[in-house]
Order: C-alpha cells, then structure tokens, then sequence
C-alpha cells in the first residue's frame, strides 16, 4: 500500500551544498513529476518524465536536475541550494494510455529548509 | 498558456454550512478538470474530476461541473463538516501539447463547530 514514497521528508541546508530528493512508486506508472509547493503559489512544476528514460522541463526548473533511474524511481537533485529553492517538494506518478484515468498520485511531501 | 485562478483564502464556515470555491481557468482546446484536497501534513489527493464540456464530478459530497461557456470549475458542498477542512487547489491538464497538470494556488477551508 506504499503509493508513492519520498525521502527525506525533511531537510536544512546551507547556501551552496547539495542534495538529493528520492522519489519512488510503486504502481508501475509510466509518468512522474516533480513539483514545488510555495504559500499563494500552488504547485509548481519543476520537472517531468513521460516514460523510463526520457525527461523535461516544467515550469520553474532552473537550480535543479532530475535522473529518471528506471520505471520505479524518479530523483530530483539541487546542485548548489539557494534560499529561494526553500519550498515543500512533492513527487507525483500518473497511469497514462488509453482509457486511464490520468490522477496524479502525490508522495507526502519533503520539506526543504536553505539558510 | 495554461492557468486556473482560484478565489483567495482562507475561507471561513461554520459546519453545516454551504460551500463554494470558484475555479475559473484559461487553456486552449479541451482541457481536463480537477480539484484535488490536501489535509494537514499530506500529499494532496483527488477530489473529483470531468473530462468534458458539462460534466459533473462528485465525491464525499463535493460536486463541480466543468462549464465550458464560463471556463469554470467551482467546486461545491451542501453542508461543510469540521474533518473538511483542508486546502483545495483547483487543476487542468491540457488535452495536447505536455499533460503536466496546472495547478491554481489553492484555497484553504476551515470549519468551525
């Protein structure tokens, strides 16, 4: 019954250092998504991955990489953190083709501290 | 481009009250419609959905009609409880071009006994 399961799930940083957000699923969807949840902003989409081995670019993706390992796993990195990336990271899945539904299945969120 | 604006929160209602959200949206062709809930230290999950001009989706009470002739999606409930407070985001996916979903900024929902 994981769903979808990201780690940390809380994280302080100092200005310049990096790290790394896992993200994994575990209903065999073929798309993920990383998203940023900033207060009166929504969500944002950072990055995306259609299927194993191919991903893009959201809406706000400057400041981050991602590396779609295999179907299962989806990992977002920041390479030199700044206080502007301080923000609650969702991951997200979604069952594509025909006849799906296409609901976004959401992890619980990683809240990330940059001073 | 693609956007959805929600109405501004929180929102404020005494249980058993009556409940609407507005949702209006800008997208071309025929998007899908969302809202989705999020509780208290969770992921957000899926309210209810349409996919198409006039639908209704509906869960838990919760209703919202996709009008195209509006480009609303505002999201209703007849009688509020306490456990319905949350944040509610209004959301599109487009029906070309990236499917990433759209997402408005949310409105936060308190109910108070």
């Amino acid at each position: 019954n994981a769903g979808v399961t990201q780690t940390p799930k809380f994280q302080v940083l100092k200005t310049g250092q990096s790290m790394t957000l896992q993200c994994a699923q575990d209903m065999n969807h073929n798309s993920m998504y990383w998203y940023r949840q900033d207060p009166g902003m929504g969500l944002r989409l950072i990055y995306y991955s259609a299927s194993e081995g191919t991903t893009d670019k959201g809406e706000v993706p400057n400041g981050y990489n991602v590396s779609r390992l295999n179907k299962r796993e989806f990992s977002l990195r920041l390479e030199s953190a700044a206080p502007s990336q301080t923000s609650v990271y969702f991951c997200a899945s979604r069952e594509t083709g025909q006849g799906k539904t296409g609901e976004l299945f959401f992890g619980e969120g990683s809240r990330l501290t940059v001073l | 481009g693609n956007s959805v604006t929600q109405m501004e929160g929180p929102v404020t209602l005494s249980e058993e009250a009556f409940l609407t959200i507005n949702c209006t949206y800008t997208a071309t062709g025929y998007p899908s419609l969302f809202w989705y809930v999020q509780y208290p230290g969770e992921g957000l999950q899926l309210l209810l959905k349409a996919t198409k001009a006039d639908d209704k989706g509906s869960n838990k009470g919760f209703e919202a009609t996709y009008r195209k002739e509006t480009t609303s999606f505002h999201l209703e409930k007849g009688s509020v409880q306490v456990s319905d407070s949350a944040v509610y985001f209004c959301a599109l996916r487009p029906g070309t071009g990236r499917r990433a979903l759209t997402f408005g900024s949310g409105t936060r929902l308190q109910v108070q006994p």
